[in-house]
């Protein structure tokens, strides 16, 4: 079945370093890939997303570019702030599915 | 405009009891979607509804738990006769359309969730 592997957490670093949090994933059809993030004590709140090979979703200077070679969509940032500290959440819909599968999740700290 | 609002956020039971956690999706939002997140792992789907109809339920345990989505009123899944291994957050997420995920437009809305503890 379906399935999405990422990083193990927690991933500790500090003011203005560059992220990457690594996300592969294991699909039958052709799926829409998503990173969702989680606040402390909110819900999960979509991040960015692409729906095809090689697109890049980005939104607050996040970004993962969707490598269907490689089957991965890993998130990166350049320069994380203390704000960016939560829980982040890859995940996959598959083609005519209508639910979406998560990773584990991978808790992230930004010292200042 | 309210959110996807999920009640309550905290709900302790005792072994057997039975637990109800109620989730009304956002204003014009008819599909909703019921996800379980336990301790060091992912969410894990448990349920899609549509208003009076259950669509995909292949992640819910047999026994025990049954989730509804009435034509009038908040979404419901229901426990019954609780046990130590269901304590954990239940997310609910609502979605404005069919293919809400797939198509173009799709954004998945999520609840702040009920944490539930089985004593």
């Amino acid at each position: 079945g379906d399935s999405v592997t990422q990083m193990e957490g927690p991933v500790t670093l500090s003011e203005e370093a560059f992220l990457t949090i690594n996300c592969t994933y294991t699909a039958t059809g052709y799926p829409s890939l998503f990173w969702y993030v989680q606040y402390p004590g909110e819900g999960l709140q979509l991040l960015l997303k692409a729906t095809k090979a090689d697109d890049k979703g980005s939104n607050k200077g996040f970004e993962a570019t969707y490598r269907k070679e490689t089957t991965s969509f890993h998130l990166e940032k350049g320069s994380v702030q203390v704000s960016d500290s939560a829980v982040y959440f890859c995940a996959l819909s598959d083609t005519g599915d209508d639910k979406i599968i998560f990773g584990k999740g991978t808790r992230l700290h930004i010292l200042p | 405009n309210a959110g996807v609002m999920q009640n309550p956020r905290h709900l302790v039971r005792r072994r057997g009891q039975e637990a109800r956690l109620r989730c009304s999706p956002m204003k014009g939002h008819s599909h909703v979607y019921w996800y379980r997140q336990l301790p060091e792992e992912g969410l894990k789907f448990m349920v899609y509804l549509q208003k009076e109809n259950i669509i995909d339920e292949s992640g819910m345990p047999k026994e025990r738990f049954s989730a509804e989505f009435p034509k009038e009123g908040p979404s419901i899944l229901r426990i019954q006769q609780v046990v130590r291994g269901d304590s954990a957050a239940y997310f609910c997420a609502s979605s404005p359309s069919i293919g809400g995920v797939g198509g173009t437009n799709e954004k998945l809305f999520f609840g702040s969730g009920t944490q539930l503890s089985v004593l």
